[in-house]
């Protein structure tokens, strides 16, 4: 299995709503990462886990809350919302953090905030 | 900080013929990475670089790197349509930390 999966693809929500963002990966790696892409924009890193551990955090807004359970899971809890917030939400992982390491995507999930 | 550079940041090019997108980048780093991505779809990796004086072919894509000059190439040759996509390259601002610094993207059509 060579593959890192994102749930939802695609979420419409409110200024006010609570959702929840999901990636998985069963490759063994240690390491995995959020990206925020807006249209026509290079992927933007978000938050850096490595061995279930947050190792970076880009001054990302508190609206967004990431969450490594274990190993093979990543959540990115959505709050409060701005429209500016729309974009496609990209996660990777890798075999570990940093050196030498190849970062496999996901299909991202495309986020709308009305 | 790390700034990432690429040009062109759009290529039209006829099939048949060759091209060459540019990655210039800031600060000393040895690792270099090129990705491609189709509209709407996620990042797919193509190569990985990591030494001054790396080469790497894949099909109709070559990609080098040089660290002295901070640069790293993607050569394509004899295009075809199916290569029509954005191309990024990232730059791995190094430690242990797997920070990607990622270029604006050449945003690559192919024409018949």
């Amino acid at each position: 299995d060579t593959e890192v999966t994102q749930t939802p693809k695609h979420l419409v929500m409110g200024m006010t709503n609570k959702k929840s963002l999901k990636c998985e990966q069963h490759m063994g790696h240690r390491a995995m990462y959020w990206y925020k892409q807006k249209a026509k924009k290079p992927p933007e890193l978000m938050f850096v886990y490595s061995y279930e551990k947050l190792s970076i955090n880009e001054s990302v807004p508190s609206r967004f809350s990431p969450e490594c359970p274990n190993s093979s899971l990543l959540n990115l809890h959505l709050h409060a919302l701005q429209p500016e917030d729309s974009a496609l939400y990209l996660c990777a992982s890798s075999q570990g953090a940093g050196f030498q390491e190849t970062q496999y995507f996901g299909p991202g999930t495309r986020l709308l905030v009305l | 900080e790390l700034k990432v550079e690429q040009n062109p940041l759009f290529l039209s090019m006829q099939e048949g013929k060759n091209y060459t997108i540019y990655c210039n980048y800031s600060t000393t780093s040895d690792r270099l990475y090129w990705y491609r991505q189709d509209p709407g779809k996620s990042l797919e990796s193509l190569f990985v670089l990591l030494s001054n004086g790396a080469v790497k072919q894949e099909g109709r894509l070559m990609a080098s790197l040089d660290t002295k000059a901070r640069l790293s190439t993607l050569h394509i040759t004899a295009a075809v349509h199916d290569l029509s996509a954005t191309y990024f390259c990232a730059v791995d601002l190094g430690g242990s930390q797997g920070n990607l610094i990622f270029g604006k993207g050449t945003k690559l059509s192919v024409k018949p």
